[in-house]
């Protein structure tokens, strides 16, 4: 168990550019979730994913925003067009879900995006 | 939009003494889950507490959770230095954990 990866961990780009973040989940874990957290705020949900079915998106979710998590394993969040507003630490957490209540969330240390 | 809130906003207190943060939810949950998070880094997990569970305990941490308020607080006893950071309540229901904006725990040495 080495934790939720993330990378890369900071990223400066210019607005109008592209970006992409990668997340690896927890091994074995089946759900996938992104959030997004700007300063003095707590994480927003952005979506999330059962194996590589996206099952919820949030309204945050622009359609300049899009996560894949092909195999059901890692996951990337590309960012099309970028606007200095999507500057903000994007978040990844894993979880192992079965039938029942809901098990531990596990977040990874982030992926800073800086919009120039 | 956020579904939690968290009070007090922040909160600042002497090493050993102890601090209770409290979390306010909206809609019905299966479990919610505390955090803390210091600065710039990711959120590393405390304690899960279930719809069907009133208190839970971990090291120096109790969490006590009242779904006919839907309310949680995190009480940290003989607090340290090191337990400065902001705190996130996260409830969940649908499987996804919806958070509050945290409280900022300043403990001075």
């Amino acid at each position: 168990d080495t934790g939720v990866s993330q990378n890369p961990r900071h990223k400066i780009t210019k607005r109008g550019q592209n970006v992409t973040f990668r997340c690896d989940p927890i091994s074995e874990h089946n759900r996938l979730y992104w959030y997004r957290q700007t300063l003095g705020q707590g994480p927003e949900f952005l979506t999330y994913f059962q194996n590589e079915a996206q099952l919820e998106k949030s309204r945050l979710l622009s359609d300049r925003f899009s996560a894949e998590r092909p195999k059901g394993s890692f996951s990337t969040l590309e960012i099309q067009r970028t606007e200095q507003g999507d500057s903000a630490m994007y978040l990844c957490a894993s979880s192992l879900e079965g039938q029942g209540s809901g098990n531990t969330i596990y977040f990874g240390e982030g992926s800073w995006l800086t919009v120039v | 939009s956020q579904q939690g809130e968290e009070d007090p906003q922040a909160l600042s207190i002497q090493e050993g003494e102890n601090a209770t943060m409290n979390c306010s939810y909206k809609t019905s949950i299966n479990n919610l889950q505390w955090y803390r998070q210091n600065s710039g880094r990711g959120l590393v997990h405390l304690i899960l507490i279930r719809s069907n569970e009133r208190e839970k305990h971990s090291g120096r941490l109790r969490v006590t959770l009242d779904t006919s308020k839907k309310s949680s607080s995190l009480l940290i006893t003989a607090s340290r230095a090191a337990d400065t950071a902001s705190y996130f309540c996260g409830s969940g229901n649908t499987g996804k954990l919806i958070f509050g904006q945290g409280t900022t725990l300043q403990v001075k040495p």
